[in-house]
């Protein structure tokens, strides 16, 4: 079976760190981009990142830019999101997605994890 | 940055056809997708490449996309369906490509 399953998530203080992590089973983890995608309380999808397969095109939202970094290691089929600086507009539930693309024209997310809980609050 | 937008709410009686648009300067040139999520779980993807529908995907989902609109269209609507729809474009239009998602639309069954 194809899954995705997160972790990592907590209460953090504003200017705090965490660490995500993202197990894959059930497929090639290594021929596939990767993604996270996180969603406040109430609110709709934000994509926050994407990874290549081999780890060297990385993308990010311009909110995260210079605070979170996205990588993966596919000897343990796992992706990860490390979150620096982190702020309460920070607060949601990150997703980890499988992704594919296919040159400029498009990318998608096939499969996703339950998510993991991100709470940045005093 | 490239912009999706969605109606916030869309309401249709059980067994007619909802219809979820999601508009975007010259959206008819991108792949669009589309996404479902119920209350408390995550996001299924119910069409690809603007038409597609994933393994498991009822044939009553279905979609399109030209101009500046890309719809979603759900036939023999069901209680079941009731979530909110995404839409999802790739903007690889700067050195930065990224993901765009639409607000998000909440289908309601009545």
């Amino acid at each position: 079976e194809v899954q995705l399953v997160e972790s990592g998530g907590g209460l953090v203080q504003p200017g705090g760190s965490l660490r995500l992590s993202c197990a894959a089973s059930g497929f090639t983890f290594s021929s596939y981009w990767m993604s996270w995608v996180r969603q406040a309380p109430g609110k709709g999808l934000e994509w926050v990142a994407n990874i290549k397969q081999d780890g060297s095109e990385k993308y990010y939202v311009d909110s995260v830019k210079g605070r979170f970094t996205i990588s993966r290691d596919n000897a343990k089929n796992s992706l990860y999101l490390q979150m620096n600086s982190l702020r309460a507009e920070d607060t949601a539930v990150y997703y980890c997605a499988r992704g594919t693309i296919a040159a400029a024209n498009y990318y998608y997310m096939d499969v996703w994890g339950k998510g993991t809980t991100v709470t940045v609050s005093s | 940055s490239y912009v999706l937008t969605q109606p916030p709410s869309v309401s249709v009686a059980p067994g007619k056809t909802a219809r979820i648009t999601c508009g975007g300067n010259n959206i008819g040139s991108k792949s669009v997708h589309w996404y479902q999520q119920k209350p408390g779980q995550a996001p299924v993807l119910v069409i690809y490449y603007d038409s597609d529908r994933p393994s498991g995907i009822p044939e009553r989902f279905s979609g399109s996309n030209s101009g500046n609109t890309a719809t979603l269209t759900i036939s023999r609507v069901e209680a079941g369906d009731e979530a909110d729809y995404y839409c999802q474009v790739w903007d690889s239009s700067s050195d930065h490509p990224n993901v765009v998602f639409g607000g998000g639309t909440k289908l309601t069954v009545l």
